[in-house]
């Protein structure tokens, strides 16, 4: 199966300053069909998780436009251009490369 | 709007089964799979398969198989977990969520429910 590795697990972080994760893959996540199937979640305290990007770079709807991934292949990385209160939580990247085998990152949790 | 609506907490002792339901609403149910992942207490998340509610098929993760069973009823829009031979490890928040894939595949879970927890306790 895929291994997803996630740096920093634990980030303290000022409202107002940037903020990145990085998520690194066992292999390239680009799909022969030309997409790279890798995600990115938050899990809010006390919340289910929330999708935020998919497809490594694209913001899901409703997702605020500080929020953005980048990367390809087997290093990406998810941003947060000014932290805010509200982004706290625990980030989560995830892979679906190869039907039906679903794996996620061990978790980045944020706080301030 | 998407919903997901989960049953309620349950307690069970080692050994017993347990079954969890999803409610969808606010789409076609049968167009979309339906993701399980679960999250056992403090750790991360880790998925469980995922079923067709068109035509009921289903895919587990190998770690599971053999002791889950996804099922739906599609005249009430509601997905089922059923995990037997439970475990203490089991202990655990189980979520659904439906994939965004419109009609016939799936890649990704775009919308999650509330989350069940289940606890094994002797």
């Amino acid at each position: 199966d895929i291994v997803l590795t996630q740096t920093p697990l634990s980030l303290s972080v000022t409202p107002g300053q940037p903020a990145s994760i990085s998520c690194k893959s066992s292999q390239s996540l680009l799909h022969s069909d030309g997409k790279t199937y890798l995600y990115w979640y938050l899990q809010k305290p006390g919340q289910p998780p929330q999708l935020l990007i998919y497809e490594a770079s694209n913001r899901f709807s409703g997702v605020p436009d500080r929020f953005s991934g980048s990367g390809s292949r087997t290093d990406f990385t998810l941003k947060i251009s000014r932290v805010e209160a509200e982004d706290v939580g625990v980030y989560y990247c995830m892979q679906s490369l190869q039907l039906p085998r679903f794996t996620f990152g061990p978790g980045t949790k944020v706080d301030i | 709007q998407v919903q997901l609506v989960q049953s309620g907490a349950e307690v069970k002792q080692p050994g017993a089964s347990v079954k969890v339901s999803c409610k969808a609403s606010g789409y076609t149910f049968t167009n979309y799979y339906m993701h399980w992942v679960r999250q056992a207490p403090g750790q991360g998340l880790e998925w469980m398969g995922i079923i067709n509610p068109s035509g009921g098929g289903s895919s587990y993760t190998q770690k599971f198989e053999g002791r889950v069973t996804m099922t739906r009823d599609t005249s009430t829009n509601t997905v089922y977990l059923q995990l037997s031979s439970l475990r203490f490890e089991d202990t655990a928040v189980y979520y659904c969520a439906r994939d965004f894939v419109f009609g016939g595949g799936y890649r990704w879970p775009a919308y999650w429910g509330q989350g069940t927890l289940v606890t094994v306790s002797s």
